[in-house]
């Protein structure tokens, strides 16, 4: 079973402020997804990213897919309250058993 | 809408009754998983299915049964529920796969379980 490991696993931050959040693994991954829940609901897809080295630009969210495709980063530029939520990422090892998920980092922006 | 749905969304039972949690998609997907998630793991998956009558393990599936009768429906069975078996469950499903990476899964809502 191929791991993935996130951290931080909690973050509290004032609004404002920036943050990354990092996903590594030993292993290749063909894609890595990020997902964000809210209490009592599903995650729900942010970014699937696919090629090493690529960047994408969700709003204020900057997701990167490492070089040697092991690991991923999101940063968030100014969070906001609303962006509270479980981050999980998710590494596509493209076989039928689709996607690992990472422990989760949970991040709470203060007002 | 598009959407997964589960039922029941909470849930509490004793040791050993029998039960099962059904789910749902609308989207004419493929494939369908479930997964449990408990604090400081993840979620991690229990079955999955790639089409009508084919299932396979995933990572944690003692104790858990799944079926594929028909394509929208794919119920998780706890035959002897154990305390071990308290968490939250989701049932997700998606398109597939490009043969290059996996699609996005479409998640439920979630079902509490508590076995005690």
């Amino acid at each position: 079973t191929q791991l993935l490991e996130q951290s931080p696993q909690f973050l509290s931050i004032q609004e404002g402020e920036n943050l990354t959040v990092y996903c590594n693994s030993s292993s290749v991954f063909s894609s890595l997804q990020w997902y964000r829940q809210e209490p009592g609901e599903g995650p729900v897809l942010l970014v699937t990213v696919v090629t090493g080295g690529e960047v994408k630009k969700l709003k204020r969210l900057t997701f990167q897919f490492g070089d040697a495709r092991k690991d991923s980063s999101l940063h968030i530029t100014a969070a906001q309250p609303g962006d509270t939520g479980l981050y999980l990422c998710a590494g596509d090892a493209g076989s039928a058993r689709q996607l690992t998920f990472g422990s989760g980092t949970q991040l709470t922006v203060l007002p | 809408e598009a959407q997964v749905t589960q039922n029941p969304r909470y849930l509490i039972t004793v040791t050993g009754k029998k039960l099962t949690v059904t789910c749902s998609q609308n989207m004419n997907h493929e494939y369908m998983s479930w997964y449990r998630q408990d604090p400081g793991l993840g979620l991690r998956q229990i079955y999955y299915s790639m089409n009508v009558e084919v299932t396979d393990k995933g990572d944690v599936p003692e104790g858990y049964k799944v079926s594929r009768k028909e394509k929208r429906n794919f119920p998780l069975i706890l035959e002897s529920p154990s305390p071990n078996q308290t968490s939250l469950y989701f049932c997700a499903s998606s398109s597939g796969t490009s043969g290059t990476y996996t699609y996005e899964q479409y998640f439920g809502p979630g079902t509490r379980l508590t076995v005690t």
